[in-house]
């Protein structure tokens, strides 16, 4: 069974200070997604990453993934309010399947303060 | 246009009643997904169409019936719940099979509550 764990669950940033959300997963996988969703709304997709190595940047936000550690990194550099957030990864495992098998890690709620 | 459109947006139903969730995408996506989501819990997957046939099937109880009509519409067939299926129901959808690894882009959700 794959599992995805994200760390930290919880997040209190500073603004202007750099923070990194880690997820690791258990199974052999080529992709994996980073998604946002504010309180009440649903998910808005912020990143695919599907290739060991694979670093990609929007504003403050940078995704990385080592597909040999089985791990991704989101870093927020210098944090703002308007990133209060939580933020989840997705692994697709590598199954032969029709349509994309997400399984979620845990969350990791974002609250960036003043 | 990426737009995954969902209704209704909120739905209140008793144990005894019939109700369905829609779902509709006019980006040419051949592949659909319906997802549940508990408060402060992650989404979690429950049924996958690709090409309009059903792929994927999480183990989920027969009170949820999905059906996909044609390519870009999916429903949601609800009947005989239980107050722990209260929660949000996200639909969602993506360019091809896995095959490409393309976003996939999830709609606001149905918030349900079974009463």
């Amino acid at each position: 069974e794959l599992k995805v764990e994200q760390n930290p669950l919880f997040l209190s940033m500073q603004e202007g200070k750099n923070y990194t959300i880690y997820c690791n997963y258990s199974t052999t996988s080529d992709r994996l997604y980073w998604y946002r969703q504010d309180p009440g709304k649903s998910l808005e997709s912020l990143f695919v990453l599907l290739s060991n190595g694979a670093v990609k940047q929007e504003g403050r936000l940078m995704a990385s993934l080592d597909t040999k550690a089985r791990l991704s990194t989101l870093h927020i550099t210098a944090a703002v309010h308007d990133l209060s957030a939580t933020y989840f990864c997705a692994v697709d495992p590598l199954i032969k399947a029709a349509g994309n098998k997400l399984t979620f890690g845990g969350g990791t709620r974002v609250l960036v303060k003043p | 246009d990426t737009e995954v459109t969902q209704t209704p947006k909120h739905l209140v139903m008793g144990m005894t009643n019939k109700k369905s969730l829609k779902c509709e995408q006019h980006m040419g996506h051949r592949a659909m997904y319906w997802y549940k989501q508990k408060a402060k819990k992650p989404p979690e997957l429950m049924f996958v169409y690709s090409y309009e046939k059903l792929s994927i099937n999480e183990s989920v109880p027969s009170r949820f019936s999905p059906e996909c009509p044609n390519s870009s519409l999916l429903n949601l067939h609800l009947h005989a719940l239980q107050p722990e299926d209260s929660a949000l129901y996200l639909c969602a959808s993506s360019p091809t099979d896995r095959a490409s690894g393309n976003t996939i882009y999830f709609g606001e959700g149905s918030w349900l509550t079974v009463v």
